[in-house]
């Protein structure tokens, strides 16, 4: 069964720690993306990926970054958290032409403390 | 990118066929229609995707008028577990997708 894989289904960090969010897909995939999702707010794009080394800021970049150095593999790192980024992080593969849609991972649920 | 519009909330009961109607009035030419489901603390999952008329699979169908400015998702016979939220996306289905708030689908015993 193809799938997406984040590397923590729960996380809790302090105030200030670098953060790091792992993501692998095996299916091959071109596109990656990072969404957060909060009550009332629905999910919220941080960054996507169309390209190994290329990254494009969605609509809520700040305080993120990403690295896509491997195809199978997006990175969301968190440069200093602070505790409004408490949520829930999603990422989604696609293909280019993406018959099939996002396939999304099970999330990681972050909390800063 | 396209903006959608479908209801906040939807009650049904087991057994009954469920529509939900979302509508596209700027859709483009080349913007495909994508629906996804969600459950509580899970991704969301891809149900259902067309670009014009009538998309079937095993779990739902997809009815595109011909202006394309909006698409209903058909659920036949819905269960208890078919409670979530249901989205409707517009536009390249594999590139940058912005999600609305959903429709949240109560099924009723």
């Amino acid at each position: 069964d193809v799938k997406v894989t984040q590397s923590s289904r729960y996380l809790v960090k302090r105030t200030g720690e670098k953060v790091f969010l792992e993501c692998v897909q095996d299916m091959d995939h071109e596109n990656m993306f990072w969404y957060r999702q909060d009550p009332g707010l629905g999910l919220r794009l941080i960054y996507f990926s169309y390209d190994v080394k290329m990254k494009e800021k969605g609509d809520i970049p700040e305080g993120y970054s990403v690295s896509r150095e491997k195809k199978e593999r997006f990175s969301l790192i968190l440069e200093s958290a602070s505790t409004n980024q408490t949520s829930m992080y999603l990422c989604a593969s696609s293909q280019p032409v993406g018959v099939g849609g996002y396939t999304f991972g099970s999330g990681t649920r972050l909390t800063v403390v | 990118l396209a903006k959608t519009t479908q209801p906040i909330s939807m009650d049904s009961y087991e057994g009954q066929e469920v529509n939900i109607t979302c509508s596209h009035n700027n859709i483009a030419t080349n913007d495909y229609i994508t629906w996804y489901q969600q459950f509580p603390s899970q991704g969301p999952r891809f149900i259902i995707q067309g670009y014009k008329t009538k998309v079937t699979n095993e779990v739902a169908s997809l009815f595109i008028p011909a202006d394309r400015k909006s698409s209903t998702l058909s659920l036949p016979r819905v269960s208890l577990s078919d409670t979530a939220v249901y989205y409707c996306l517009v536009g390249d289905p594999g590139g940058k997708i912005i999600f609305g708030k959903g429709t949240r689908l109560h099924i009723l015993p």
